[in-house]
């Protein structure tokens, strides 16, 4: 799987959008984007993944760069709820389950 | 209610004394693995399941055993604990295709 590049820590004011930048520069064709968050020491949990489009659901946005390198998590309006870490995570195929690789992610911290 | 569950929340153990980990998914998953969290190393994959009867190597599998004799469930075994086995255990869950879903986590001490 290909290697993904985060930065370490992040804030950001309460309401305004919380954009998180994600370096993949070795994605594969066939790699998926997946975008997990874990606040506290709770499990993590799924936000969105994507292929090439950008994605949104109820949670976030994915914008995926056309060369596909890099991608950006957006929480349009960020919430003191939303601090956690976010991981990125590029997997093969849309199969996410077995073997999920880690990094360090990106504590975000959303300040009132 | 889909949902991972795990237990015991919370486990203080000997060096030694063998121990068992929960785990029980309700959505009728295929994939079901087991990671451990320590401060600096991230989240790591202990074991993984494809589906009843198989199971695989994860990164650090060393200490650890697991069965899958029903889809529902993935115990965590700890045959001999040590203090290096001291860590924040999490457990989950997944389709063949889909995002996986995590359990609520076991902190083991083991002293």
């Amino acid at each position: 799987d290909a290697k993904t590049t985060q930065p370490t820590s992040m804030d950001c004011a309460e309401g305004r959008a919380a954009n998180l930048p994600c370096n993949h520069s070795t994605i594969s064709g066939n790699e998926y984007v997946y975008w997990y968050r874990q606040i506290h020491s709770q499990g993590p949990q799924y936000i969105i993944h994507g292929l090439k489009n950008n994605e949104t659901n109820e949670m976030a946005s994915l914008i995926i760069t056309e060369d596909r390198k890099s991608s950006t998590l957006i929480l349009p309006h960020a919430t003191l709820r939303d601090t956690a870490v976010y991981y990125c995570i590029v997997r093969v195929g849309g199969t996410s389950g077995s073997r999920l690789t880690f990094g360090e992610g990106t504590q975000l911290t959303v300040n009132p | 209610e889909a949902q991972v569950t795990q237990n015991p929340r919370y486990l203080i153990t000997v060096t030694g004394k063998k121990l068992t980990v929960t785990c029980s998914q309700n959505m009728n998953h295929e994939y079901m693995s087991w990671y451990r969290q320590d401060p600096g190393l991230g989240l790591r994959q202990i074991y993984y399941s494809m589906n009843v009867e198989v199971t695989d190597k994860g990164d650090v599998p060393e200490g650890y055993k697991v069965s899958r004799k029903e889809k529902r469930n993935f115990p965590l075994i700890l045959e001999s604990p040590s203090p290096n086995q001291t860590s924040l255990y999490f457990c989950a869950s997944s389709p063949l295709v889909g995002e996986a879903f995590f359990g609520q986590g076991t902190r083991l001490t083991v002293v």
